[in-house]
């Protein structure tokens, strides 16, 4: 089991659709993290939330939006999104950001996405 | 660019063997290496940290570190079919906090 909590694990949505997907971690980690990995590809970063800041992967589209309501909660919100998008989306977290010593990353159990 | 390189395999080895996988980095101002484990369709599970060169080992597991050669390897002992999985390799260049970087991953295939 992870102390990295995502919901839901698996999401159907057509592209005129808008959905959440929830992460959060109990373990007072400071920073958060969204991936997304398509299949037999390493992780890709797409936002980081920590010390309040969010820092986002320019190449990102805007209609992935990330929101983060308090130091151990982060979402990810989903609108107009095209077929292209379906992958696991994995929440992360860690004890302090990356560029800290010492700092792995602890997975969530990750969203299977299917855009139709 | 910073980079991570790993073979991608597949790595077969029969059970029992030793399993070795390798890495290489293009940073050597790097400090903090990771070993994550994958298996098909679940997320990223740590598996092993280095931080400092030589050897960790950790049940049977060994992490080993070479800053000046810029490698970092892992080796599995007595490799089980359950140790089947793709195996990234993570290094955690200096800097902004997006500069974890991975490898593209090996898949290792352990026959009974």
């Amino acid at each position: 089991d992870t102390e990295v909590t995502q919901t839901p694990k698996h999401l159907v949505m057509g592209m005129t659709n808008k959905k959440s997907l929830k992460c959060e971690q109990h373990m007072g980690h400071r920073a958060m993290y969204w991936y997304k990995q398509k299949a037999k590809k390493p992780p890709e970063l797409m936002f980081v939330y920590s010390y309040e800041k969010l820092s986002i992967n320019e190449s990102v589209p805007s209609r992935f939006s990330p929101e983060c309501p308090n130091s151990s909660l982060l979402n990810l919100h989903l609108h107009a999104l095209q077929p292209e998008d379906s992958a696991l989306y994995l929440c992360a977290s860690s004890q302090n950001p990356l560029g800290s010593y010492n700092s792995p990353l602890h997975f969530g159990n990750g969203t299977r996405l299917t855009v139709t | 660019q910073k980079e991570v390189e790993q073979n991608s395999g597949p790595l077969s080895v029969p059970e029992g063997a030793i399993a070795s996988l390798n890495c290489t980095y293009s940073d050597r101002g790097s400090q903090s290496f990771f070993w994550y484990r994958q298996y098909s369709g679940k997320s990223p599970e740590l598996i092993m940290s280095i931080y400092s060169n030589g050897d960790k080992e950790d049940g049977r597991f060994t992490a080993q570190l070479n800053k000046a050669s810029q490698y970092v390897s892992l080796l599995i002992r007595d490799s089980q079919p359950s140790d089947s999985a793709t195996y990234l390799c993570a290094v955690n260049f200096p800097g902004s906090a997006r500069q974890l970087t991975f490898g593209s991953g090996t898949q290792l295939t352990v026959l009974p």
